[in-house]
């Protein structure tokens, strides 16, 4: 079974500029997360979509994040204008409805100069 | 809201027994998740307790007392291989099954 597929892997980038990231998760998952995690503390939730809705999302900076999941499949996450503080590794994690496990992607590693 | 405590750093030698410990402050609770992730690499599930008690997969052992807004994680027979972060994340009592993860504990396993 393929597992939750992120890219790109690594991105550095300006202060100021834009970047997008993308998740494909596993197949059939309906539940979508994507989490910041900053080096050295535990990944914080910043969005939760159940199929192409949201669920959640509290804890976006909704001033410079973005995100969607048009067709209840893949979903993109975008910052515009990055910040320093930005800087983060950015997992995506997928759940099948009923299951308790979530399964995380290797992440984006964003590094904003 | 909730209020994920753990160790941050934990070393351990190879072949023994360590205990990290996960305490939760929580407006609502639904259980308790440990992950496992190594440096670089996505966090994998390692168990989920809801109801008191412990819980055996192989080596790794989960405990949780909701009384007591705490968790912990025992490892067995540390191998070298175990040496990564140890992350307690907490499941919310709502509907939407979102995981609320502590900053995690790093443990090193020495020879």
């Amino acid at each position: 079974e393929a597992g939750v597929a992120q890219s790109p892997r690594y991105k550095i980038i300006e202060k100021r500029q834009s970047v997008a990231f993308w998740c494909n998760p596993i197949s059939g998952h309906a539940t979508l997360y994507w989490y910041q995690q900053i080096l050295g503390q535990g990944p914080k939730l910043l969005i939760q979509f159940q199929n192409n809705g949201v669920v959640d999302d509290s804890q976006l900076p909704k001033d410079r994040f973005s995100a969607e999941r048009l067709k209840g499949v893949d979903s993109t996450l975008k910052i515009q204008p990055a910040k320093l503080e930005d800087s983060a590794v950015y997992l995506c994690a997928s759940r099948e409805t009923g299951d308790t496990e979530a399964f995380f992607g290797q992440g984006t590693r964003l590094t904003v100069v | 809201g909730q209020n994920i405590d753990q160790p941050t750093e934990m070393t351990a030698t190879e072949g023994a027994i360590v205990q990290i410990n996960c305490t939760y402050q929580t407006s609502g609770f639904n259980g308790l998740f440990w992950y496992q992730q190594h440096a670089g690499e996505a966090p994998t599930f390692l168990s989920y307790n809801v109801l008191d008690g412990l819980e055996e997969k192989g080596r790794f052992s989960s405990f949780l007392s909701r009384s007591k807004g705490y968790s912990y994680l025992l490892l067995k027979e540390l191998q070298m291989k175990d040496s990564a972060s140890y992350l307690c994340a907490v499941r919310p009592l709502d509907s939407s099954y979102k995981l609320i993860f502590g900053s995690g504990t790093r443990l090193l396993v020495r020879p």
